[in-house]
């Protein structure tokens, strides 16, 4: 059975404070891993897709990166408007039609 | 990018009714789409997969005859709650994965639905 986690649940930050959440994870054939943010009471918003240890993806102030354990999301410099649950999810290779496992998130907070 | 629309955002209905959610992917065809239930402050926890033209499949513990799943057509999966009772008051979430762009845009969700049982 697929599995993830994530950490930290919740993290404060100061506006212009860089910092890095953790997804750990183990799959039976990994076929992709994904980063989504989620606002309060909407879907989540597809962010980055890694497929391979060692695959790293770039928007604005965000950065995923993958390990055949673990992926990160880096926030450089995170403003006010980066507060949102980021989620984790994996496609496994043992999984009929594509289905996702998801971690239960962090909360980010970014104070001014 | 790849749409996908929710319908309604927000629905409240007496006990004991049954409510109607729909998930339209607007650009694309999907042949599998995906209901998810998420309670406050938690994650998505999936509850079937919908593939068009058979029956759902379901995850363990979710009642296949209250949560019924229609996905009669290639851009339409339907999740319909039965004889609803407060319990069953959540934030529900439908996903779709559009077969080429998937590999760029991964799976698109739709903006969910508060459901409240009173």
């Amino acid at each position: 059975e697929d599995q993830v986690t994530q950490s930290p649940e919740a993290l404060r930050l100061q506006e212009g404070e860089s910092s890095s959440l953790n997804c750990s994870y183990t799959v039976s054939g990994l076929r992709g891993l994904f980063w989504y943010r989620q606002d309060p009471g909407k879907g989540p918003e597809f962010l980055f897709t890694l497929y391979s240890a060692g695959e790293e993806k770039e928007k604005e102030r965000l950065k995923a990166t993958l390990t055949k354990k673990e992926s990160f999301l880096h926030i450089t410099a995170p403003k006010p408007e980066d507060s949102a649950t980021y989620l984790c999810a994996v496609r496994g290779g043992g999984t009929s039609y594509g289905k996702l496992t998801f971690g239960q998130g962090t909360i980010l907070t970014v104070h001014p | 990018g790849a749409v996908v629309s929710q319908h309604p955002s927000r629905v409240i209905c007496k006990s004991g009714t049954s409510v109607k959610i729909e998930c339209r992917s607007l650009d694309f065809q999907a042949t599998t789409m995906f209901w998810y239930r998420q309670f406050p402050k938690k994650s998505l926890m999936l509850m079937a997969t919908s593939n068009e033209g058979s029956k759902a499949t379901y995850e363990q513990g979710v009642e296949k005859d209250k949560f019924l799943i229609n996905h009669a057509s290639l851009t339409l999966s339907t999740l319909t709650v039965t004889s609803a009772h407060p319990e069953d008051s959540s934030f529900y979430i439908c996903s779709a994965r559009e077969s080429l762009l998937g590999a760029l845009y991964g799976y698109t969700f739709g903006s969910g639905t508060r459901l409240t049982v009173v």
